[in-house]
C-alpha cells in the first residue's frame, strides 16, 4: 500500500530564514512525487513535481530513494509563502494519495 | 493553467435529503476525474475515480450507494450524495487531469462545503 507522511502538521519561522517541510513515503514500484499548495482561501494547486526538478517560487525538492524521503526546501522564506502544502505520492499523476499537510507560516 | 470548476460551492440541506455536487472541467476534456474528502485540518481521502462513459471505481471504505458518481460528458461529472446525514458533512474536491496537455498536472476544483442538519 502506497503511503505519504508528513511529521510536522505546524511549521513555523522567520521572513528570511531557511525553511524544510519534511515528506516520507512508502511505495512498492517507481514513485512519482508531488508537492501541492493551497493558499488561504484559495483552490489546491501543483508546486512541483520530483520528474521535473525545477525550481518553483525558490522551492526545489529531491528524491531520495534511500530514504524513500521528498523534502521541500526553499532557503529563504517569505511571509506569501506561508500557506498549508501537501506531499503527494501516485502512479502517472494521478491517483494520488496525499499526506496529512503542514501548514506553514512566515513570520515577519 | 487549466480550470476545474465545481458547484455549489457551498450548500446546507437536511437530513434524509439527496445533494448533487458538479464538477466541470472548463477548458479541456477530462476521461478521468477525481473525488475527494477534506475533514477540517485532515489530508485529502481520495473517494473515487469517475471515469467517462462508464462505472466508477470507489475506493474501499466507499459506500458506492451512498456517493453516486455520474460522468456523463468529457467536461462534467456529479456526485450525488444520497440520503445526506450530518456525518456526511465535509469538503468535497474534484480534480481532473489534461492529457492532452501533456505535463500530467491534477487540476483541482475549489471545493464544495456541504452541511447535513
Amino acid at each position: 500500500a502506497q503511503r505519504v507522511t508528513q511529521p510536522e502538521k505546524l511549521l513555523s519561522v522567520f521572513k528570511g530564514a531557511p525553511v524544510e517541510l519534511k515528506c516520507n513515503y512508502s511505495y512498492s514500484g517507481s514513485p512519482e512525487l508531488f508537492w501541492y499548495v493551497q493558499y488561504s482561501r484559495q483552490r489546491l494547486q501543483l508546486l512541483l513535481r520530483h520528474i521535473s526538478r525545477e525550481s518553483i517560487k525558490g522551492f526545489t525538492a529531491d528524491l531520495n530513494k534511500g530514504e524513500t524521503s521528498f523534502h521541500l526546501k526553499k532557503p529563504f522564506a517569505q511571509e506569501e509563502d506561508s500557506a498549508m502544502y501537501y506531499c503527494a505520492l501516485g502512479p502517472s499523476g494521478s491517483r494520488l494519495t496525499f499526506g496529512e499537510g503542514t501548514q506553514l507560516t512566515v513570520n515577519p | 493553467g487549466a480550470v476545474v470548476s465545481q458547484h455549489p460551492s457551498r450548500v446546507i440541506c437536511k437530513s434524509g435529503t439527496s445533494v448533487k455536487i458538479e464538477c466541470r472541467s472548463l477548458d479541456f476534456q477530462a476521461t478521468t476525474m477525481f473525488w475527494y474528502r477534506q475533514f477540517p485540518k485532515q489530508s485529502l481521502m481520495l473517494m473515487a475515480t469517475s471515469n467517462e462513459g462508464s462505472k466508477a471505481t470507489y475506493e474501499q471504505g466507499v459506500e458506492k450507494d451512498k456517493f453516486l458518481i455520474n460522468h456523463a460528458s468529457l467536461t462534467l461529472s456529479t456526485l450525488t450524495v444520497t440520503s445526506a446525514h450530518p456525518e456526511d458533512s465535509s469538503f468535497y474536491i474534484c480534480s481532473a487531469r489534461d492529457f492532452l496537455a501533456g505535463t500530467g498536472e491534477l487540476f483541482f476544483g475549489e471545493g464544495s462545503r456541504l452541511t447535513v442538519l
